[in-house]
Formats: C-alpha cells, sequence, structure tokens
C-alpha cells in the first residue's frame, strides 16, 4: 500500500511569494489534515478536509487556505509569505472513524 | 486550550542505557498517542493508550497512560543508535481543532 505521498520535497521562496503544496492521501482514506511543523513550536493544526469539505482549521490567519478534490487529495495554499512560515509542512490522512492518522514526509518549505 | 509538555526536551545517552520521556498535562485526554519522527520525513505512530493506567509494550519500548488520563511516558531499555529520533506525544480529543493535540517533542540521541 502506497503511502501519503507530498510535493514538493523542498521549496526556497522569498518574502510576500505565493506557494501551493500538495497531498495524495492513502487510497481510500478521506480525511487530510495539514500541519505546520516550525522549529522549536512543535506541529500545530492547519487545516483538516473531510470529503471535499473543511472541517476545521487551526489558529492561523486567512493567507493559510487550502481544498480537497474529488479523488481526496489536497492542496495548500500560503500567500503574502513570510519569513516564520519557513517550516516543514506535513500532509496526514485518515480513514473515518479510525482513531489512526498516517503522516506523509512532509514539505520543507524555506522563505528568504 | 489543552497542552502537553514534554520533557526532557533534549536528551543525548550512550547506547546500552535506559531512558524514560515524559508527556505532561493538566487536561484529561481520551487517548494519547506517542509518535517517533526521523529526520526529513513525517511523524510514524508507535503506539495509543486509551485506558488510564493501561501500559503497553512495544519490543523494549513501553508506554504507561496515567491513572488519571493526564499523563504519559514513554521508558526505552538497551537503547540503540536505531531509537535516535523526535519522540511526540499527542492527547485526543483535543484542544487541537482537529481533535490532537501535540507536544513539542524529545530529541533523542543514542550514540553508539
Amino acid at each position: 500500500e502506497a503511502g501519503v505521498t507530498q510535493s514538493p520535497t523542498h521549496l526556497i521562496k522569498t518574502r510576500g511569494q505565493q506557494v501551493t503544496l500538495r497531498c495524495s492521501p492513502i487510497s481510500g482514506h478521506t480525511s487530510v489534515y495539514w500541519y505546520q511543523q516550525a522549529l522549536g513550536l512543535g506541529l500545530q493544526f492547519l487545516l483538516w478536509y473531510d470529503e471535499g469539505e473543511e472541517r476545521n482549521r487551526g489558529n492561523f490567519p486567512p493567507r493559510f487556505s487550502g481544498r480537497q478534490f474529488p479523488n481526496y487529495s489536497s492542496e495548500l495554499n500560503v500567500n503574502a509569505l513570510e519569513l516564520e512560515d519557513s517550516a516543514l509542512y506535513l500532509c496526514a490522512s485518515r480513514l473515518q472513524q479510525v482513531r489512526r492518522r498516517l503522516f506523509g514526509p512532509g514539505t520543507r518549505l524555506t522563505v528568504l | 486550550t489543552q497542552l502537553l509538555e514534554q520533557s526532557p526536551q533534549f536528551l543525548s545517552i550512550q547506547e546500552g542505557e535506559n531512558l524514560t520521556v515524559y508527556c505532561n498535562s493538566s487536561s484529561v485526554f481520551s487517548s494519547l498517542q506517542w509518535y517517533r519522527q526521523e529526520p526529513g520525513e513525517g511523524p510514524v505512530l508507535l503506539v495509543t493508550v486509551v485506558t488510564g493506567g493501561e501500559v503497553k509494550k512495544l519490543k523494549r519500548l513501553t508506554f504507561q497512560f496515567g491513572d488519571a488520563r493526564k499523563d504519559s511516558s514513554l521508558h526505552i531499555t538497551a537503547a540503540q543508535p536505531g531509537d535516535t529520533g523526535l519522540y511526540l506525544c499527542a492527547g485526543a480529543p483535543g484542544g487541537g481543532a482537529d481533535g490532537l493535540t501535540f507536544g513539542k517533542g524529545t530529541h533523542l540521541i543514542i550514540q553508539p
């Protein structure tokens, strides 16, 4: 069984630019979660999508947004990048009614 | 907001030694998960503990959930270099908007 995949693996942007990160969940998983893991801050919840709809979002500004497609893959968009957006962005997927979520390898975003 | 405090933040020991890391909160969780994350990868679920006082063993790793379901510990016996990584605890249901609150983790280095 293929795991959660994320692209790109690494990305370097400058302040003010926009970025789109992509996640493909495990086949059959309908829920996708996005987390930000910045140095020293642990995993911070960003967004949760299920069945194509945003179910909840964490304490992040509106310039963090995303969507989930009919095939359950997901995008995370970040506009007007700031230096503190530099982090590892992790995607996880989960089967409905199952507690366990499986993480992808992440996208390392560096904002200069 | 439910918070999980992990200690120690950093731990470096010699191969063969024993160690314990802790995950503490003032809040009650219905379950608690432990993950290990290696550099450049996403967190991998090690165990979920659900019942207060529960003890689970995974080879040389022993996980315990506190009686009051507010804290947990991970004990590693005869640590090996392959145990090196970031150990994260996550509690549910959460203060985190997705129902999972993560601690900041314990960075563990096992030196040969």
